[in-house]
């Protein structure tokens, strides 16, 4: 089955840095790459997420980038704010509603001011 | 987006007793449902996938007569925990699969504490 590994375990950064979480994949049937952000206590909310039949997909500060080839995508925030702070997962799945994700471990991403 | 929700949002059990979680999409029909399980601090870790009319498919090491998934409509799942234990405590949260996106939505999620 999939297996999804992610990095860093924790990111910090100061306000206005740019933020990159990286995850590899193992299943090559795998061509739907969501991202979420938790907040404490909270459910996962989806941010954005990308198709394997496009390399890049960008959402105002947001954007994933897609290695179908290395098997590997990243999620970049820019002008990271204090809002930013929670915790990240990246997923893997065929695009089918009969499929669950599978996640990564998941980043802390702090952003101090 | 699609909407789910998950009641209760908490409950506290006393061991032995057995918990059930309501998982209902609001706004469309979801034939799968999928359970997860979250410890503090660590990632969603898939327990079992709930099909609408059929019985639930469990992942490697969940134990399915402790934890009884039922999925009667098309917008209700129901997780019960049966003869909970303190080992048990923890985040359940369910999710749905837009039928024509693909993009999951999740429900708010169950903190359970058995004490």
């Amino acid at each position: 089955g999939e297996n999804v590994e992610q990095h860093p375990s924790t990111l910090s950064v100061q306000e206005g840095d740019s933020a990159v979480i990286k995850c590899t994949y193992s299943d090559s049937a795998s061509n739907y790459f969501p991202w979420y952000k938790q907040e404490l206590g909270k459910r996962p909310q989806l941010i954005i997420d990308i198709r394997s039949n496009v390399g890049e997909k960008k959402d105002q500060r947001i954007a994933v980038t897609l290695n179908k080839t290395a098997k590997h995508f990243s999620l970049h925030i820019t002008e990271t704010q204090p809002e930013d702070s929670a915790v990240y997962f990246c997923a893997a799945s065929i695009p089918q509603a009969g499929t669950a994700l599978i996640f990564g471990k998941g980043t802390t991403l702090s952003v101090s001011s | 987006g699609a909407v789910v929700s998950q009641h209760p949002s908490w409950v506290i059990c006393k061991s032995g007793t057995s918990v059930k979680i309501e998982c209902r999409s609001l706004d469309f029909q979801a034939t799968t449902m999928f359970w997860y399980r979250q410890f503090p601090k660590q990632s969603l870790m898939l327990m079992a996938t709930s099909n609408e009319g059929s019985k639930a498919t469990y992942e490697q090491g969940v134990e399915k007569d402790k934890f009884l998934i039922n999925h009667a409509s098309l917008t209700l799942s129901t997780l019960t925990v049966t003869s909970a234990h303190p080992e048990d405590s923890s985040f359940y949260i369910c999710s749905a699969r837009d039928l024509y996106s693909g993009k999951a939505f999740f429900g708010q999620g169950t903190r359970l504490t058995v004490v």
